[in-house]
């Protein structure tokens, strides 16, 4: 248990839909890492937050965001979802800024 | 288009032999990063390395970062089976943000 809790663990939308995916991150962390793993891309970096700002961003598309809130924890919206936004959505955190290291156990999407 | 290639993609050996993964780059990494992933887990991080030719054992595996920073190796010696999983490198870029390669499926019959 890398102490990173994701909810929920798996999700069944259709497309145009919106969802939010949730993260915990370990007691004392305070970057927040989303990534997406698919089986043609690997895994992705999206976006990093670091106690509640913005601090990089990767490969996310205009249809998602994410924040991280004052106790720490962060959601990724992710909108107008389309077929090809079917993947698996880690979360990751790190008690410093630099790149992150415990992941959680992931949010399978499956938007059909 | 991956920053980072790893070889092979797929390994199968029998319990009790080495292995060597390869994680290679044409960007010079300030850390790099081996995980290991089993199936409908998040990664788990094995090692971290930051100094141009850095060695780092843990038990049987060894980790090498390379002197100019651009590519690594994980050597594990007389494997188990339960060191199948999907090898991932990551590397840690200027502004924080990690880029993986694509993964070793290495699995190890007993």
């Amino acid at each position: 248990d890398s102490g990173v809790t994701q909810t929920p663990k798996h999700l069944i939308t259709a497309t145009g839909q919106r969802v939010t995916l949730r993260c915990s991150p370990r007691s004392g962390d305070l970057s927040v890492y989303w990534y997406q793993q698919s089986l043609d891309q690997g895994l992705q970096f999206l976006i990093q937050y670091y106690n509640g700002e913005e601090r990089a961003k990767g490969n996310i598309l205009e249809r998602f965001s994410a924040q991280q809130f004052p106790d720490l924890h962060s959601e990724l919206n992710l909108s107008s979802l389309e077929l090809g936004d079917s993947a698996l959505y880690f979360c990751a955190s790190s008690p410093t800024s630099g790149p992150g290291a415990f992941f959680g156990q992931g949010t399978r999407l499956t938007v059909v | 288009t991956q920053l980072l290639e790893q070889s092979p993609q797929f390994l199968s050996i029998q319990e009790g032999e080495n292995l060597t993964v390869y994680c290679n780059s044409s960007s010079v990494f300030s850390s790099l990063q081996w995980y290991r992933q089993e199936p409908g887990e998040g990664p788990v991080l094995l090692v971290t390395v930051v100094t141009g030719g850095e060695v780092k054992k843990l038990k049987r595996l060894t980790f090498q970062f390379g002197d100019a920073r651009k590519d690594s190796s994980l050597h594990i010696t007389a494997a188990q089976p339960g060191d199948t999983g999907l090898y991932l490198c990551a590397g840690g870029l200027g502004d924080y943000k990690l880029s993986f390669g694509a993964g070793t499926t290495v699995t190890v019959r007993a």
